[in-house]
């Protein structure tokens, strides 16, 4: 069975400082790759997502995450961060047999 | 677009006793799926439904656990009897299509739901 793994459980930067969150995950098989986040009260929205081509995905508000295949990595990264990016932020992975599974988050606090 | 509806948005039960959620997804989304997110993990899949036919739930603890769709549009997920463990968001998400070209999931709010 597939998994997604994220490093940071827990993520404190100042405004402007450049985030990235990792993001694993084990499935030999073609994948879908999205990031979602949920701001404090909010429900869980989407980031951005990789289907296929160019392995650098923009996403709104100037997120991007870049997956690796060779490393089975769909890390998210931001150069520089604002105290309204405070939420957090999920990885998930989807194969194509239509199974999604969800890693178990990453906690930003930006600090203004 | 009206985004996906969920009822209640909280709700606190004894154990043994049972609960009921309900989730409209968004009009014309084929797919809807029900996650548990407990407190300090990411969302697990219960159960998956294409149209009104499951297509996934082998993660759904089917002793206690049970969901329908009828119609193909509103679904219920029930829990009867409660337990402790059972404390946890549990979120609904519908998608145009379950095929490997999808547009992500659409969250509801959730229910919170707190088993004492």
């Amino acid at each position: 069975a597939q998994s997604v793994s994220q490093h940071n459980h827990h993520v404190i930067l100042s405004e402007a400082a450049s985030l990235e969150l990792g993001c694993n995950y084990s499935y030999g098989g073609t994948v879908n790759l999205f990031w979602y986040v949920q701001y404090p009260g909010q429900h869980l929205q989407l980031l951005l997502k990789y289907f296929s081509g160019d392995p650098l995905v923009k996403g709104i508000k100037g997120f991007e995450a870049e997956f690796i295949k060779s490393k089975f990595s769909f890390n998210l990264r931001k150069p520089s961060v604002q105290w309204s990016d405070t939420a957090e932020y999920f990885c998930a992975v989807k194969t194509n047999a239509g199974k999604s599974t969800f890693g178990d988050g990453t906690t930003l606090t930006v600090k203004p | 677009e009206a985004g996906v509806a969920q009822s209640p948005r909280y709700k606190i039960i004894e154990k043994r006793q049972s609960v009921a959620f309900w989730c409209n997804p968004i009009s014309g989304h084929a797919t809807l799926y029900w996650y548990q997110q407990i407190l300090g993990q990411g969302p697990k899949l219960l159960i998956q439904f294409q149209n009104n036919g499951v297509v996934d739930d082998s993660q759904l603890p089917k002793d206690r656990f049970s969901a329908e769709r009828l119609k193909g549009v509103d679904s219920t997920l029930k829990i009867q009897p409660a337990k402790l463990e059972d404390s946890a968001v549990y979120l609904c998400a519908s998608s145009l299509g379950a095929g490997q070209i999808d547009y992500g999931y659409t969250f509801g709010s959730g229910t919170r739901l707190t088993v004492v």
